[in-house]
């Protein structure tokens, strides 16, 4: 029952810009859209969230389209520790966390 | 390095036994999550507790317990255990405040034979 649907894998080459889509079509007005990311069999690792404003850090920026539908999260300049799984997951109010598939970003030299 | 620490690292052991899996938060965290990933689920939330009381259960087998000290570390039990329970065990904590305060482990991989 995935609320969210991510493309599997992407590539990146390293120092260029890597842009993660995620589909979030029956996203409700209180959910908040959440992007983690899992180095391999590491724990996972918060990286940005947003509700409908674009919001950026020092890891990453999150692009969240205007109907909310849609969100793209953006790493600058990658590098070769950038390549892990990345989770989008949609949370509202107080939640746990449940992940699924994730994309699989590899980023070569 | 998250400040969260997890022993033992790897864990084999057969089916029908017990283990017992230990967390130790981050200094000042009060809240402990045990998550569990494997291969075909993901990653499936299992129980927090918060200040040695328990604050939400998610999908955690009766098989399965868990409790937090008052020295706040936590220990995950696992019984009569089956091939099925092979995962990666996560533990995470946090202080108050939204998600992006919690903070996991890096895990135990327990491999059921």
């Amino acid at each position: 029952d995935a609320k969210t649907t991510q493309p599997p894998s992407m590539d990146c080459a390293e120092g260029r810009a890597a842009n993660l889509p995620c589909n979030h079509s029956t996203i409700s007005g209180n959910e908040y859209v959440y992007w983690y990311r899992q180095i391999h069999s590491q724990g996972p690792q918060y990286i940005i969230h947003g509700l409908k404003n674009n919001e950026t850090n020092e890891m990453a920026s999150l692009i969240i389209t205007e109907d909310r539908k849609s969100s793209t999260l953006i790493l600058p300049h990658a590098t070769l520790r950038d390549t892990a799984v990345y989770y989008c997951i949609l949370i509202s109010g107080y939640s746990t966390l449940t992940f699924g598939k994730g994309t699989m970003l590899l980023v070569s030299p | 390095d998250s400040g969260v620490t997890q022993t033992p690292k790897h864990l084999i052991t057969a089916t029908g036994q017990r283990v017992t899996l230990r967390c130790s938060p981050r200094s000042g965290d009060l809240s402990v999550y045990w998550y569990q990933q494997s291969l075909d689920q993901g990653l499936q939330f299992l129980i927090q507790y918060y200040n040695g009381e328990e604050r939400a259960k998610g999908n955690i087998l009766e098989r399965f317990s868990a409790q937090q000290f008052p020295d706040l570390h936590s220990e995950l039990n696992l019984s009569s255990l089956e091939l099925g329970d092979s995962a990666l065990y996560f533990c995470a904590s946090s202080a108050p405040g939204g998600l992006e305060t919690q903070y996991f482990g890096p895990g135990t991989r327990l491999l059921v034979l």
